[in-house]
């Protein structure tokens, strides 16, 4: 069975600092593998995605993931953070035919001015 | 890109009665759509998958006569809560597979249900 681990429920950084993310998962296929944010009372919105192309994945509003199949991992990045990317992060893998989400537990990302 | 659409976005009703829920995907043909359920401060937790034209497959543990899902076009799917009590209480999510872009779920905005 596919699992998905998000370390740290909080993160909080300065505004300007570098943001890391981090999620590793557990598969038995190739995975599938997301990043989404969600804003307060608000849907998730697809930041970018790994799907067994190039293993570092460029998404929207600067961030960035690098798949590293000998960790497992598949942490997320942007080198300077913004107040407006003060958010709830979920790192999911999609599970083979079925394509389900598997959703990690979220980390909430506060950025300080 | 793809855009999923929800109505209503926040809905109070009374316990015991049925609630609609509708998802549409607004510019693609979605032939899978999913349905979520999150309790604050929690991560999403699947509730079922909704194929155009068959009967949706329910995650273990979720009711399918409480929650009914209908999918009977490429761009609607229903969810309704039958008999809704407080503690179906919850933020409710959709999203959609594009038919093209497989591999990817595009969410809707949510529906907040409260059920006094």
């Amino acid at each position: 069975a596919q699992s998905v681990t998000q370390l740290g429920s909080h993160v909080s950084v300065s505004e300007g600092a570098l943001v890391l993310l981090r999620c590793n998962y557990s598969s038995s296929v190739p995975p599938y593998l997301f990043w989404y944010v969600q804003y307060p009372n608000q849907g998730l919105q697809l930041l970018l995605k790994y799907t067994s192309a190039a293993t570092l994945v460029k998404g929207i509003n600067g961030f960035e993931a690098e798949f590293k199949k000998s960790e497992t991992s598949f942490h997320l990045t942007k080198p300077s953070a913004h107040m407006s990317d003060a958010a709830e992060y979920f790192c999911a893998v999609s599970e083979g035919s079925s394509y389900k989400l598997i959703f990690g537990s979220g980390t909430r990302l506060l950025v300080r001015p | 890109g793809a855009v999923v659409s929800q109505h209503p976005s926040r809905v109070i009703c009374k316990s015991g009665t049925s609630v609609k829920i509708e998802c549409r995907s607004l510019d693609f043909q979605a032939t899978t759509m999913f349905w979520y359920r999150q309790f604050p401060k929690q991560s999403l937790m699947l509730m079922a998958t909704s194929n155009e034209g068959s009967k949706a497959t329910y995650e273990q543990g979720v009711e399918k006569d409480k929650f009914l899902i209908n999918h009977a076009s490429l761009t609607l799917s229903t969810l309704t809560v039958t008999s809704a009590h407080p503690e179906d209480s919850s933020f409710y999510i959709c999203s959609a597979r594009d038919r093209a872009g497989w591999e990817t779920q595009y969410f809707g905005p949510g529906t907040r249900l409260l059920v006094l």
